[in-house]
């Protein structure tokens, strides 16, 4: 059973949809929480990183950890078409810089 | 602030041959990671530097792998003999902030096709 699991997709919404994005995992040990966004040849691009349980908004983005259920999620309010890439979330342990990756999941923005 | 640099973007090689990727960390960053993502499969670690210490290689595939960073400046990633299972695509990210997490700031990737 792999660390973190995502699911891979492809997710396809209309324009201006409320996206919703998910990992699991099942090392309790995580601590740090990131989300990345991924477009075609690109390399990982941050968008949050948060660390406690709650939810954290930035913007059009808001995530969201339940450590509790090993759960996270990642909304996207009012999608674009230049939302569409490849999410990733990541995860690591206090105190390293080990991240562990979910798949990732392919969005597509439908204008 | 130049993001992380990887060269080059893309290397096509024979089985066998010998390949060399670069990474020039953020300026000022004194943490700097490979990762490698095979087809198919989630991005793994390969190592960690601390300037030019490694901290933590424990995701080196094999010993056909080796990482240097002299100067604690950029580092390189040679695969000697490259074998087919090596293709994919490798990404260098730095961070700055020591003794705890920080976001890593990751590069383009190179990506590796071995034939």
């Amino acid at each position: 059973q792999k660390e973190v699991e995502q699911d891979p997709g492809p997710l396809s919404v209309p324009e201006g949809a409320i996206v919703s994005l998910n990992c699991t995992y099942s090392n309790s040990a995580f601590q740090y929480f990131m989300w990345y966004r991924q477009y075609s040849r690109k390399g990982p691009e941050l968008l949050m990183y948060t660390y406690s349980s709650g939810n954290k908004e930035d913007g059009r983005f808001t995530a969201q950890v339940d450590k509790s259920s090993k759960y996270i999620s990642l909304f996207i309010r009012d999608s674009q078409p230049s939302d569409s890439a490849t999410y990733l979330c990541a995860m690591s342990i206090t105190g390293t810089y080990k991240y562990i990756f979910g798949t990732g999941t392919r969005l597509k923005v439908l204008a | 602030e130049a993001g992380v640099t990887q060269f080059p973007s893309h290397s096509v090689i024979e089985k066998g041959q010998t390949v060399t990727l670069r990474c020039d960390p953020i300026s000022g960053h004194d943490n700097l990671y490979w990762y490698r993502r095979v087809m198919g499969k989630e991005i793994k670690f390969l190592l960690h530097f601390v300037k030019e210490s490694k901290q933590d290689e424990s995701g080196m595939p094999n010993n056909r792998f080796l990482a240097e960073r002299t100067g604690g400046t950029y580092s390189t990633l040679k695969v000697q003999p490259a074998e087919l299972e090596d293709s994919g695509v490798y990404f260098c990210a730095s961070s700055h902030l020591t003794g705890n997490n920080s976001p890593l700031h990751f590069g383009n990737g190179t990506r590796l096709t071995v034939t």
